[in-house]
């Protein structure tokens, strides 16, 4: 398995759609997950830490299943704001107490008027 | 306050060249790390500074990488005898310290295209 998995996409939901992501991630020792949002030719943007079990922001849900070691990102009432392309991104221990981030290839997602 | 600023925001280069790209962390993070991300693909971790020192350089693809940060702020990553596969948008980020828990701050980045 890939570090860390992604379907591609491309998603193309109309406006006020409920759309999800899914990523599985091969480290089970792996204790903190990450979704970063990139828009084009942009930077990535952390959107959403995961920790525990799950974590809400407004229209946003990020839940982890650490037993079939995967994370998903649930988006409610999609915005044409939020077309974008979605990074499941998990920290990798580099040794020496220091982590570096492992990305996914991110799930692009078109939301249409 | 000011976020990570990268310079130059693109440069274009020959096959064979020389070149240096520029990050400039949030004032105070301590971790500064360098990532190179391909048109479709996620970043690639290339290396990770802390403080002055390169803590981890594992990702760094041969010894035409170099990368430097000699007064634990602005750092240099540079790239000797380009070739056509350098190519790529390089990130650099920064954090408060390195934990698993610690959001990193993506600049802008630099767009390197070698020809």
């Amino acid at each position: 398995r890939k570090e860390v998995e992604q379907d591609p996409g491309p998603f193309n939901v109309p406006e006020g759609a409920t759309v999800a992501f899914n990523c599985t991630y091969s480290n089970s020792a792996s204790q903190s997950f990450f979704w970063y949002r990139q828009d084009c030719r942009k930077e990535p943007k952390l959107l959403m830490s995961v920790y525990s079990s799950g974590n809400e922001d407004g229209r946003f849900t990020a839940q982890l299943n650490r037993a079939s070691q995967y994370i998903s990102l649930l988006i409610r009432d999609s915005k044409l704001s939020d077309s974008a392309t979605y990074l499941c991104v998990v920290p990798s221990s580099s040794g020496a107490g220091s982590y570096q981030l492992t990305f996914g290839k991110g799930t692009k997602l078109s939301v249409i008027p | 306050g000011a976020g990570v600023s990268q310079t130059p925001s693109n440069k274009v280069t020959e096959k064979g060249k020389y070149v240096e790209l520029r990050c400039d962390p949030i004032s105070g993070h301590t971790a500064l790390y360098w990532y190179r991300q391909s048109l479709g693909q996620g970043p690639e971790f290339l290396i990770y500074f802390q403080g002055t020192g390169a803590a981890d350089d594992s990702g760094l693809p041969n010894d035409r990488f170099f990368a430097v940060r000699p007064e634990g702020s602005v750092s240099t990553l540079k790239i000797q005898r380009t070739e056509r596969g350098d190519s790529a948008m390089y990130l650099c980020a920064s954090s408060p310290l390195a934990g698993p828990t610690d959001t990193q701050y993506f600049g802008p980045g630099t767009r390197l295209t070698v020809l």
